[in-house]
């Protein structure tokens, strides 16, 4: 079936890039998105990038997806206290309802 | 507040008792879903159901049963679970109609123990 791996943790210094990678096995993956999930909450759409793009730049957040590998990464720049949280990587294929998620990647910034 | 509610936030519950779970979506959305989370696990797809249709049931063990009376409203229903259940049950909710982005909208989940 279809599987989403990243690892589970992840240590940066405060206004340094901080980068999560995925890799999912899905070849038909049309959406492939980045969630947040802070302390006591539900998930967050970050941001996502369509199956045929190869980068994807918003603000702070720069998507890579290397679609041959199936990989997905997100760098996040200037890293900040406030991003603490847990990132999941996840993806969707065509038609259907079935979004697949990683176990996510805890962030820790220290300052 | 992300239009996504789900009560109660926190449940303690033995393995003999019956309880329920409540999901209410206040963004004329279509679909709505059942997501499992345990600590380092991949987020669990449980249950999907669209126009209050169910359209999805990622085997689930049947002491866990959906019910969705309509397109806001989902419930799960427990009973004689066992402690391996104990996780966050976060429910969610989509347009549900073609072509979207697919984007998931989720409630702040209910931490579910079972003793």
């Amino acid at each position: 079936g279809e599987d989403v791996e990243q690892s589970l943790f992840l240590s940066v210094r405060e206004g340094d890039s901080s980068v999560i990678n995925c890799t999912y096995t899905d070849s038909s993956s049309t959406y492939l998105y980045w969630y947040k999930q802070e302390p006591g909450a539900g998930l967050q759409l970050l941001t996502y990038i369509f199956s045929n793009m190869d980068m994807k730049q918003d603000q702070r957040l720069t998507v890579l997806l290397n679609k041959k590998d199936k990989h997905l990464s997100l760098r996040i720049a200037d890293t900040q206290t406030g991003d603490s949280a847990i990132y999941f990587c996840a993806e969707r294929g065509t038609g259907g309802f079935k979004t697949i998620f990683g176990a996510g990647t805890r962030l820790f910034v220290k300052a | 507040e992300t239009g996504v509610t789900q009560t109660p936030r926190h449940l303690v519950m033995g393995m003999t008792n019956k309880k329920s779970l409540k999901c209410e979506q206040h963004l004329g959305h279509n679909a709505m879903y059942w997501y499992k989370q345990s600590a380092k696990k991949p987020l669990e797809l449980m249950f999907v159901y669209n126009f209050k249709e169910q359209t999805e049931n990622n085997s689930v063990p049947s002491r866990f049963s959906p019910e969705c009376p309509n397109s806001s409203h989902l419930f799960l229903h427990l009973h004689t679970l066992q402690p391996e259940d104990s996780a966050l049950y976060l429910c969610a909710s989509s347009p549900g109609v073609s072509p979207t982005t697919g984007e998931l909208f989720f409630g702040e989940g209910s931490r579910l123990t079972v003793l």
